[in-house]
């Protein structure tokens, strides 16, 4: 199975801050690389699909890059909103696999 | 806008069977692959199991290979997650997802293995 880690687990900003978040796998997966926001108590909302396209509706201070192995989730400039767990997920194989999550916190 | 609603969440005992269902509604259902992706309490997300539109292609994650069967009634619009041999473990919100980039969640279903 490809194995997903995302760097940092957690972090803490405050708004207006740029933040970037890695997500390695454990081969190459070229550009099948997915970016999930999830809220507490809500379904997962998908924000980038294909490492690097906009799902329609998301907001363009979300960005992703990267392909192969290395890839990141940016938001330029943080909003109150933003503040979640963000999941990246490859769907490069056939058995689907997601990093552990990185929390989003307000310093 | 799409809607995608599970049902059949529950308690039950270790060993037990649950089915689950996701309801389907405002898009072509038969055009897309479908997910079932958990989320045990306070835990990241963890794929369980997808199905092709035509159901050709079933592929499920190794925690539950052998206990848990996807299958989908394209005539109904809904897809299913047969739970065989729960473990507690197997604790977790379920939720159904559209598509290879799970595109639309549905609101998830609260399954619970306890004694």
């Amino acid at each position: 199975d490809i194995q997903m880690t995302q760097s940092p687990s957690s972090l803490s900003a405050s708004v207006g801050d740029r933040v970037t978040i890695a997500c390695r796998a454990s081969q190459s997966i070229s550009s099948f690389l997915n970016w999930y926001q999830q809220k507490p108590g809500t379904a997962p909302k998908l924000l980038v699909y294909g490492a690097s396209s906009l799902q329609s509706g998301v907001p363009s201070r979300f960005s992703g890059s990267g392909s192969g192995t290395d890839f990141t989730l940016t938001i330029s400039s943080l909003h109150p909103e933003d503040f979640a767990t963000y999941y990246c997920q490859q769907s490069y194989s056939t058995l689907r696999t997601f990093g552990q999550g990185t929390k989003v916190e307000i310093k | 806008e799409v809607q995608l609603v599970e049902s059949g969440g529950g308690l039950v005992k270790p060993g037990g069977s649950l089915r689950l269902s996701c309801a389907a509604s405002k898009y072509t259902f038969t055009s897309y692959t479908m997910n079932w992706v958990r989320q045990a309490p306070g835990k990241g997300l963890e794929w369980v199991a997808s199905i092709s539109s035509g159901s050709d292609y079933i592929y499920y994650a190794d925690s539950v290979k052998g206990r848990f069967t996807i299958s989908r009634d394209n005539a109904k619009n809904s897809l299913y997650l047969q739970m065989n041999s729960l473990r507690a473990e197997d604790t977790a919100v379920y939720y159904c997802a559209r598509d290879y980039i799970l595109d639309y969640w549905g609101q998830g279903t609260l399954v619970t293995v306890s004694s």
